[in-house]
């Protein structure tokens, strides 16, 4: 079956203009996550969904970062005025389980490369 | 600071040997992941441990959770070029949300 998908795959974008990027979770997945990840390190936590509610934002780095998922599915991560150091790799994962048990896996999708000039 | 700290960073070894990589923290974790990850790719999970002691077996991977469920380890035996890759810990309180450690990136020579 088809997994996480996320576009665009490669973002180029000016200092201060928006942008906007796209994370489709496997069907049926009630939780959804989006992280940043540095090059060559582990991807760093900005936020997560139960179906469409955000259960915790504590990793949006400021205000200009937002997300959500109005349906329970498809999630959209925001950023306004975007500045040099927004530039990283944004991946978005779904898993299966809403909270509760261990033993769940987090499915990450190909992320979306951001560089913001 | 990084909650949870990997050890070592690097480590190139010739195929055949084994060698051990730790995931260590000050905290006591609910559950612990562990994921490799390989270039251009995200992160695939290997395995979740969640009980303090715990010993799991993937093939030639083996994971230990530690008793205080702070720490935890992974021990790869007789290495191949496959294994290559970013091996990254992951720890959570909850089950929910996930802290990740900074990773050990790992070369197997043929």
């Amino acid at each position: 079956g088809a997994g996480v998908s996320q576009s665009p795959r490669y973002k180029v974008t000016k200092r201060g203009q928006d942008v906007a990027l796209r994370c489709d979770p496997i069907s049926g997945h009630v939780s959804l996550y989006w992280y940043r990840q540095a090059l060559g390190q582990g991807p760093e936590f900005l936020t997560y969904f139960n179906y469409e509610a955000q259960q915790d934002k504590s990793g949006l780095p400021n205000d200009r970062f937002s997300a959500e998922r109005p349906e329970g599915s498809i999630s959209t991560l925001t950023i306004q005025r975007t500045e040099q150091r927004d530039s990283a790799m944004y991946r978005c994962a779904s898993s299966s389980l809403g909270t509760g048990t261990g033993g769940w896996e987090q499915y990450f999708g190909p992320g979306t490369r951001l560089t913001v000039t | 600071t990084q909650l949870l700290e990997q050890s070592p960073q690097f480590l190139s070894i010739q195929e055949g040997e084994n060698l051990t990589v730790y995931c260590n923290s000050s905290s006591v974790f609910s559950s612990l992941q562990w994921y490799r990850q390989e270039p251009g790719e995200g992160p695939v999970l290997l395995v979740t441990v969640v009980t303090g002691g715990e010993v799991k077996k993937l093939k030639r991977l083996t994971f230990q959770f530690g008793d205080a469920r702070k720490d935890s380890s992974l021990h790869i035996t007789a290495a191949q070029p496959g294994d290559t890759g970013l091996y990254l810990c992951a720890g959570s309180y909850n089950f929910n949300k996930f802290y990740f450690g900074s990773g050990t990136k790992l070369n197997v020579k043929p």
